[in-house]
């Protein structure tokens, strides 16, 4: 069965250093894949999308890579400051059917420390 | 910021009542996603709809029903409450014409069933 998988234990950072997420999926060949930020009680909002074709999207302190080979996505966030402490989560389509049928990981916890 | 919204944010009520969580949408999105939430956990689609009159089941099986009369309304109702349907529930629309387009999310309503 197809699955994601992200790191089920909070990463901690401190302020300023780079902070790298890893989503990995199995038996799965998505088109695109977007991470999404959550904060504690509030609804996921969208970061990012890379498609299958792309190898890395950018946006401000935001970087995504797309490995299909290595069924991977990273996402990095530069100079993180405590005010990106959140939930990432990471979500791919089609996985059952098409058209925005988005499936998630469970999400990896961000804490940047001062 | 997301034009849509869901109300009630928490509601507490005992088992057997019927309960409706509202949410609606500004932004003339024809495709609207109800996901199911636990705490820690990831999200699972429970109903989707790419239009009005157009509803499905997602791939989590849920008790509720949903009704899609009016293209900025996706109401899901239980008719009778139970403690297994304490949860968060997170209503989405993404953009009309968009199959890689991004989740809009409301802030989420969490049920309690005493």
């Amino acid at each position: 069965s197809q699955k994601i998988e992200q790191n089920s234990e909070a990463l901690n950072i401190q302020e300023g250093k780079t902070a790298t997420l890893t989503c990995n999926y199995t038996n799965y060949s998505p088109a695109y894949l977007q991470w999404y930020r959550q904060d504690p009680g509030r609804g996921p909002v969208f970061l990012l999308l890379i498609r299958e074709n792309e190898k890395e999207k950018r946006k401000e302190r935001l970087k995504v890579t797309f490995d299909t080979t290595l069924k991977q996505s990273l996402f990095h966030i530069t100079a993180s400051q405590p005010a990106d402490s959140a939930t990432y989560l990471c979500a791919l389509d089609g996985i059952t059917g098409g058209g925005n049928k988005l499936t998630f990981g469970t999400g990896t916890q961000l804490k940047v420390e001062l | 910021e997301a034009d849509i919204y869901q109300t009630p944010r928490y509601l507490v009520i005992g088992t057997g009542k019927k309960i409706t969580l509202e949410c609606s949408q500004t932004m003339g999105h024809d495709k609207m996603y109800w996901y199911q939430q636990d705490p820690g956990m990831e999200l699972h689609l429970i109903h989707y709809s790419y239009g009005v009159n157009s509803t499905e089941k997602g791939d989590l099986s849920s008790e509720s029903t949903v009704s899609r009369i009016r293209t900025e309304h996706f109401p899901l109702t239980l008719e009778s409450a139970r403690p297994s349907h304490t949860s968060q529930y997170l209503c989405a629309s993404s953009e009309t014409g968009k199959n890689t387009g991004e989740l809009f999310f409301g802030e989420g309503s969490r049920l309690t069933v005493l």
